[in-house]
């Protein structure tokens, strides 16, 4: 049972466009959903984060967008960089000690010059 | 500040045999995470510890075992690798009461 779905799973994006990366999730008690981005040959580092009392949060050229009703949130990467070129995961947990973060699968963007 | 370090980086296993992957934090973070990661797969549980002498099971515990002695150190065991266990292994940790993990750069393992 897939917890946090993931889509696309491979993004192509010119450079200067908008990337765009969905996830759903099913369990109504997570209430707190990161973005992880990864590098090749690297560990997932934290990008940003949002909880569900808010629909939206910003970041430089990153934002989520939360839909709470519909169990979706999306990561909006404006103006996408080679830089960007990277797997992007995002994750849902509850917050509560004995619990771990449920990740999606991942999207492998790639951003061309 | 090391943060976690992943030991060792790589390692090739012929299936039968055993090994053990080292995970040590040195930001007295009381939970800690075993992860592997498989293309297209994403990023499951194995075993994590929510503090020193305590483990417990993830999504895909089968065929590992852990443990946590220390609360700086998290041990990642194969008793008898299978090709099905050739995967990237990501350690991570989080201090209790945050919600972000800080990775390991991981460990690949080769089941041959």
């Amino acid at each position: 049972q897939q917890q946090v779905k993931q889509s696309p799973q491979s993004l192509i994006v010119q450079k200067g466009g908008i990337s765009i990366i969905n996830c759903a999730y099913e369990n109504t008690a997570f209430d707190y959903f990161p973005w992880y981005q990864q590098f090749p040959g690297k560990g997932p580092a934290l990008l940003i984060a949002i909880r569900p009392d808010v629909s939206e949060k910003k970041e430089g050229r990153f934002t989520i967008s939360f839909n709470k009703s519909a169990k979706q949130f999306s990561l909006h990467i404006m103006d996408s960089q080679p830089g960007d070129s990277a797997t992007y995961f995002c994750a849902a947990l509850i917050n509560q000690a004995g619990t771990a973060l449920i990740f999606g699968k991942g999207t492998t963007l790639s951003v061309s010059s | 500040n090391a943060g976690v370090t992943q030991t060792p980086k790589f390692r090739v296993l012929k299936t039968g045999q055993s090994m053990t992957l080292l995970c040590a934090q040195d930001m007295n973070h009381e939970y800690m995470y075993w992860y592997r990661q498989d293309p297209g797969m994403g990023l499951r549980l194995i075993h994590y510890s929510v503090g020193e002498g305590t483990t417990a099971k993830g999504e895909v515990p089968d065929g590992y075992n852990v443990s946590r002695l220390k609360k700086q150190n998290f041990l990642l065991g194969l008793e008898s690798a299978a090709p099905s266990q050739t995967s990237v292994y990501f350690c991570a940790s989080m201090m209790h009461g945050q919600e972000d993990y800080t990775f390991g750069s991981g460990t690949r393992l080769t089941v041959v």
